[in-house]
């Protein structure tokens, strides 16, 4: 199985913040990231696939980048929308696997 | 508009069983893989099962092998998830999603959850 590494586990920041969210992969994954943002008794949404490419609809503040293992989540800035819990989700090989999740928080 | 809607959920004594379903509408269900997912409450997700369009090839994680049987009714565009034996660790709330090719497998569509408790 694939481990995904996502770091931090927690982060605080302000609106207006631009934020990063990393995800390290337990071995080669090409572009096959993704990532998604989920917040309280709602199912995720998909917010960047291919590590890279932004998904309709899904504003420009979020960005992604990385291949092979490492990857990351960028949000340029901080919207008080944007407050959730955050997952990356590895589509390489099976079992699929997730990240344990970055909770972010307002300061 | 493309949707995907879970039920099927509730509560189970161990070693019971349940069937989920998820309605899929808005788009062509026969012609995406489709995949299960779980997420115990405040916890991570996990991913528990993928079936071809056809329904004849069908993977899981190695925690449910043997006792989950995902299954497809294309023409009803039903996706189904079988929990036999279940234990008290698959109560978690239990997600269908849609693979989308074009986007590296991407699970792009994702219904709003059933939730699944196994107690006694």
């Amino acid at each position: 199985d694939i481990q995904m590494t996502q770091s931090p586990s927690s982060l605080s920041a302000s609106v207006g913040d631009r934020v990063i969210i990393t995800c390290r992969a337990g071995q080669n994954i090409d572009i096959s990231l993704h990532w998604y943002q989920q917040k309280p008794g709602k199912a995720p949404k998909l917010l960047i696939y291919g590590a890279s490419a932004l998904q309709s609809g899904v504003p420009s503040r979020f960005s992604g980048s990385g291949s092979g293992t490492d990857f990351t989540l960028t949000i340029s800035t901080l919207q008080p929308e944007d407050f959730a819990t955050y997952f990356c989700l590895q589509t390489y090989s099976l079992p699929r696997t997730f990240g344990q999740g970055t909770t972010l928080d307002i300061k | 508009e493309v949707q995907l809607v879970e039920s099927g959920g509730g509560l189970v004594q161990p070693g019971g069983s349940l069937r989920l379903s998820c309605a899929a509408s808005g788009f062509s269900f026969g012609r995406f893989w489709m995949h299960w997912v779980r997420q115990v409450p405040g916890k991570g997700l996990m991913w528990i099962s993928r079936t071809n369009t056809d329904g004849r090839t069908t993977t899981y994680a190695d925690s449910v092998r043997g006792r989950f049987i995902i299954s497809r009714d294309n023409a009803k565009n039903t996706l189904y998830l079988q929990m036999n034996s279940l234990r008290v660790e698959d109560t978690a709330v239990y997600y269908c999603v849609r693979d989308w090719l074009a986007m590296n497998d991407a699970f792009d569509v994702w219904g709003q959850g059933t939730m699944v408790t196994v107690s006694s």
